[in-house]
């Protein structure tokens, strides 16, 4: 069976802080993919991240970076040097990935707010 | 383009009523998710459409919910005899089909039930 794990329900920063939040996965599959995605105060969920199982590569896109590490199964997102537009709740998200269109499993989120 | 549509956005029905969600996917997007965000959570998998056929409706808690999508475009979520711990947000998700491709979100319905 599938799980992701949120540990951090809430954090709560200063704004130009760093944060980074903690995403532990569980999966017999090989082949799998993990994601990231935030929900804002608006509702809508907003696709942030895919990553392949195959590949490491840490990424950065902006201020936005996420460190995949297969070793611990942790998936973790840090956003530098926050601004209060980042407040939101981030989900990461786990799939398999060998036989097509697959469901998403979700943790239960962690709730950034970012304090001016 | 246009992104995934849902409608209505908020249902207010009385328990053992019957009620229908609407989703309207993104042009092109042959999968179709649905999924339930209960406050605190994240969402949970209720059910997948490839085309017109149910992929996998492993999610969906009871013969209450059942879902349609007859001519692989819109789909509609339907649950008979409401019950109150059916209140949640219900949000519908559409891809390309593969494993390559993200799935983009709806904003959901908000469906109470008293």
């Amino acid at each position: 069976a599938q799980k992701v794990t949120q540990a951090q329900t809430e954090i709560s920063v200063v704004e130009k802080e760093d944060v980074t939040l903690d995403c532990v996965y569980e999966t017999r599959d090989t082949t799998y993919y993990l994601f990231w995605y935030k929900q804002p105060p608006s509702g809508e969920l907003v696709f942030l991240i895919r990553r392949n199982s195959f590949d490491e590569q840490n990424e950065i896109s902006g201020r936005y970076s996420w460190n995949f590490q297969k070793s611990t199964s942790s998936f973790n997102f840090t956003i530098t040097a926050s601004q209060v537009v980042d407040s939101a709740v981030y989900f990461c998200a786990l799939s398999e990935a060998y036989s097509g269109n697959t469901p998403l499993v979700f943790g239960k989120g962690t709730r950034l707010s970012v304090i001016a | 383009g246009a992104g995934v549509s849902q409608t209505p956005s908020n249902k207010v029905t009385e328990k053992g009523k019957y009620v229908e969600l609407r989703c309207d996917p993104i042009s092109g997007h042959t999968a179709l998710y649905w999924y339930r965000q209960s406050l605190g959570q994240g969402p949970e998998f209720l059910i997948y459409f490839q085309g017109t056929g149910a992929a996998d409706d492993s999610g969906l808690p009871n013969d209450r919910f059942f879902a349609v999508r007859p001519e692989g475009s819109v789909s509609t979520l339907k649950i008979q005899r409401t019950e109150r711990g059916d209140s949640a947000v219900y949000l519908c998700a559409s891809s390309y089909s593969g494993t390559d491709y993200e799935q983009y979100f709806g904003p959901g319905t908000r469906l109470t039930v008293t």
